[in-house]
């Protein structure tokens, strides 16, 4: 079945420098790629989302790129700041009607002051 | 705005006992998920709900089943609950292949 494998499982970085989180998806028919943020005890929300007609995009201090080809994608954060903090998914989707997504293990992302 | 409610925020079951998870959304998405979230495992997919009375299984379906009599409506059930059921259960409910939106969770412990 479809897999989606999440690197790295946690970072570290000081307040103001980029994040890099990267995701493998194995079904090349995924066609939508969204990443959610989930802080200390609350739910997981939608921050940013792709589809498969796009390479990149962009939405303020973060972005996403996809690479089609090699099967993966990947979330920049820029200018971290603490509030970044949180644990981050990556999913796929190979179903517009279903909606059925398959989930990343999660990167917990530390944002140092 | 949308917004996902579930029955308990915590709940504590003794071994063999029948849990029931409720999950509403008043968003009239057609689409409704149960997740398991456990500590580097990530959310795993029990169970969906593309239509009222429609079901399909996720990738971790064992032990549990669902119940969709309304649109609204989610159910999740453990018929027989077991140590190994402890975890976070999330419900999620999405338009099409839009966004997921999703409730606050539910904190099961097994004793």
């Amino acid at each position: 079945g479809e897999n989606v494998e999440q690197h790295p499982s946690t970072l570290s970085v000081q307040e103001g420098d980029s994040a890099v989180i990267k995701c493998t998806y194995s079904d090349s028919a995924s066609n939508y790629f969204p990443w959610y943020k989930q802080e200390l005890g609350k739910r997981p929300q939608l921050i940013i989302d792709i589809r498969s007609n796009v390479g990149e995009k962009k939405d303020q201090r973060i972005a996403v790129t996809l690479n089609k080809t090699a099967k993966h994608f990947s979330l920049h954060i820029t200018e971290t700041q603490p509030e970044d903090s949180a644990v981050y998914f990556c999913a796929a989707s190979i179903n517009s009607n279903t909606g059925k997504l398959i989930f990343g293990q999660g990167t917990t992302l530390q944002v140092k002051p | 705005d949308v917004k996902v409610t579930q029955s308990s925020r915590y709940l504590v079951k003794r071994t063999g006992e029948k849990v029931f998870l409720e999950c509403v959304q008043d968003m009239d998405h057609e689409n409704m998920f149960w997740y398991r979230q456990d500590p580097g495992l990530g959310l795993r997919l029990i169970y969906f709900s593309y239509d009222v009375k429609m079901k399909e299984k996720g990738d971790i379906p064992e032990g549990y089943s669902v119940s969709r009599e309304k649109k609204e409506r989610f159910s999740l059930i453990l018929e027989s609950a077991s140590t190994n059921q402890t975890s976070m259960y999330l419900c999620a409910s999405s338009f099409g292949g839009d966004e997921q939106f999703f409730g606050p969770g539910t904190r099961l412990t097994v004793l």
